[in-house]
């Protein structure tokens, strides 16, 4: 079994302020980690992944996730938000070998002018 | 197609009806998923296809729910005598091969209210 935990629901960040969005898992097998993004009236889009490797991950827009097993978290980071960045985002989970992607309950940020 | 698409966008419907609804995948892709989504949560999984086979139906939450993909391209989300506590944003999703490691490209889903 394999779980997802989001703390936050809401984050308001001022613009150009860093934000980090918080993301913990549980799992008894090995996993692959992933954040996804929904913005305003768009469907989910993958924004990064975690398989294998190295244990910091980015996005093209500025985003950064680091997979720590210890602590087993897998938060997102960006060191100086826009407007743009405003949208919700997902947390998500899977096993290996294991098709089922199992979600948080999302983190909605905010980024105020 | 270029993306996956969903219809119809939006379903209301009475309690006790039937719906369907309806995933068109990327071409390409093998692998098909469903989830359910409730105001408030994130998606949660119901069932998902290889081409036509239906190997995980563990997230499916009743027998009135049932998913078809017969040739392995459009598949087909179908509940039965739907309730109240249906009503959610259906999503569907589909990558290109099996894993879990393969990016899942969403649809834009279905919002369903049941009366």
């Amino acid at each position: 079994a394999q779980s997802v935990t989001q703390l936050d629901s809401q984050v308001p960040v001022f613009e150009e302020a860093p934000v980090e969005l918080r993301c913990n898992y549980s799992s008894s097998v090995s996993v692959y980690l992933f954040w996804y993004v929904q913005y305003p009236n768009q469907g989910l889009q993958l924004l990064l992944k975690y398989l294998s490797g190295s244990t910091l991950v980015e996005s093209i827009n500025g985003f950064e996730a680091e997979f720590n097993k210890s602590q087993t978290s897998f938060h997102l980071r960006k060191p100086s938000v826009h407007i743009s960045d405003t949208a919700e985002y997902f947390c998500a989970v899977s096993g290996f070998g294991n098709e089922k992607l199992t979600f948080g309950t999302g983190t909605r940020l905010t980024i105020i002018p | 197609g270029a993306g996956v698409s969903q219809s119809p966008r939006y379903k209301v419907t009475k309690r006790g009806q039937d719906v369907t609804l309806r995933c068109d995948p990327i071409s390409s892709h093998a692998t098909l998923y469903w989830y359910q989504q409730a105001l408030g949560q994130g998606p949660e999984f119901l069932t998902y296809f290889n081409y036509e086979a239906q190997p995980d139906k563990s997230g499916l939450p009743s027998d009135r729910f049932s998913a078809e993909r017969p040739e392995g391209s459009i598949s087909t989300l179908t509940i039965q005598r739907t309730e109240q506590r249906d009503s959610a944003m259906y999503r569907c999703a589909s990558s290109s091969g099996t894993g879990g490691q393969e990016t899942q490209y969403f649809g834009p889903g279905t919002r369903l209210l049941v009366l």
